[in-house]
């Protein structure tokens, strides 16, 4: 089976750095996926992770351990407007469709 | 382009009820999944068409059902509807199997 953990939520302050982790156990993966969703909106893709290491795009950073089934999601100079849940979901072989976490419901506070 | 496209928005049922959600992917995505997303149980995967065939499917009851069109839109079907089906489904496509999803709106069920 697969298992994706990720804390449930994290409280963080305007302007700070936030990092939102992910861990996986999971058979024939592929790559991990972030995605950021606001209360009563869709999910919307942040990044997508094959290789190891950090992948920077703009404030947002998405890092990934393969050999340790660990990824987290770099959140800087927070702005309220990132106040989301964040979703981590995997990708497996096998024309299987992605599994997601329960997600990480961030809150910015001034 | 156009994005998916999911109708209704909001839908309310009383239970026993049938009910049928349509999503339209975005154009030229051929692979259309369904997801149920409740606050406690975050999202649950229904099931994945590609090119008209159901190709996965997640531990729902038969009381879930769905289908693809030849032009990629799909609808699901929840039947003798219970209060528990009370949820946000949302409906996501790509261009292939396992891909990376793009989100419609979701359609919120209150089953009541």
């Amino acid at each position: 089976g697969q298992n994706i953990d990720q804390p449930t939520e994290m409280t963080a302050t305007e302007g700070a750095i936030v990092q939102i982790n992910c861990t996986y156990q999971t058979s024939g993966f592929n790559g991990l996926f972030w995605y950021q969703q606001h209360a009563g909106e869709a999910p919307t893709f942040l990044s997508y992770n094959v290789l190891d290491g950090l992948e920077e795009k703009g404030r947002f950073s998405s890092f990934l351990s393969r050999s340790k089934g660990y990824s987290y999601l770099l959140l800087k100079e927070l702005q309220m407007k990132d106040s989301a849940s964040y979703l981590c979901a995997v990708s497996r072989s096998g024309n299987t469709p992605l599994v997601f976490g329960k997600g990480t419901r961030l809150s910015v506070i001034a | 382009k156009a994005g998916v496209t999911q109708t209704p928005r909001y839908l309310i049922k009383t239970r026993g009820q049938q009910v049928t959600l349509s999503c339209s992917p975005i154009s030229g995505h051929r692979s259309v999944s369904w997801y149920q997303q409740t606050p406690g149980q975050g999202l649950q995967f229904l099931f994945e068409y590609f090119s008209e065939t159901q190709r996965n499917k997640g531990n729902f009851p038969g009381r879930f059902s769905g289908r693809q069109f030849s032009n990629s839109r799909s609808e699901m079907n929840v039947s003798t509807l219970e209060l528990g089906d009370s949820a946000l489904y949302l409906c996501a496509s790509s261009l292939e199997v396992g891909g990376g999803y793009t989100f419609g709106s979701g359609t919120r069920l209150t089953v009541v």
